[in-house]
């Protein structure tokens, strides 16, 4: 059974920092990996979404990495603003027969941006 | 125009009732998903429809009872309600089961006093 762990739970940097946030997954045999944003009290809001083809993503001051070899991938945010604090979901997405795919998502990753 | 819009955003119930989440789409997606987030913010699926017809049915009691009327809608209809149900429930939705990233809604929290 696939498991998502998200490291750390919590971050907090002064605004302008950069950062990595880290997502790791049990069952290599993914079909591709997702970074959502989630802002208190709101519904999740995509952020890059990588192939597991691919290596990396990048959409802005976001880059997301991807090892599926070894269960890894990052989210790398550079130059952070306070309007980035939120909670960073990292979630997989597998085959999981008859037709199906299952997406299965870490507990994430809050962070607050200091300013 | 909202992608993904679920209904209500909020509702207070009590212990034993029965009540509906409703969930539409207009991005013409074929698969759609209901899921929990517990107190934990913890996400997990519970649902997965394709072209109205049920393809994940996660270990979850059978008061919860989804129903797709076409491709463009997914309800949830949750019979006999309990304590434990409060959680917020997020709709999704996206272009195929393997295909395309996920929108979600702004989900539904769901208080059960």
């Amino acid at each position: 059974k696939q498991e998502v762990t998200q490291i750390p739970a919590a971050l907090s940097v002064p605004e302008g920092e950069n950062l990595v946030l880290n997502c790791s997954f049990t069952d290599s045999a993914i079909y591709n990996l997702q970074w959502f944003r989630q802002d208190p009290g709101k519904g999740l809001t995509s952020l890059l979404l990588i192939q597991s083809s691919q290596r990396e993503q990048t959409s802005g001051r976001l880059n997301a990495s991807l090892d599926k070899s070894s269960g890894r991938s990052t989210l790398y945010i550079a130059a952070s603003q306070p309007g980035d604090s939120a909670t960073y979901l990292c979630a997989v997405r597998a085959y999981s027969g008859a037709g199906s795919y299952q997406l299965t998502f870490g507990k994430g990753t809050k962070l607050s941006v200091i300013p | 125009d909202t992608a993904v819009s679920q209904t209500p955003k909020y509702l207070v119930t009590q212990m034993g009732n029965d009540k509906s989440i409703k969930c539409e789409q207009n991005l013409g997606h074929d698969t759609m998903y209901w899921y929990k987030q517990d107190s934990k913010k913890f996400l997990k699926i519970m649902f997965s429809y394709n072209n109205k017809e049920l393809i994940i049915n996660e270990t979850v009691p059978n008061r919860f009872s989804p129903k797709s009327p076409d491709k463009a809608h997914l309800n949830l209809h949750i019979n006999s309600l309990e304590l434990g149900d409060s959680a917020v429930y997020f709709c999704a939705s996206s272009q195929g089961p393997g295909t395309g990233d996920y929108t979600f809604g702004s989900g539904t929290r769901l208080t059960v006093v």
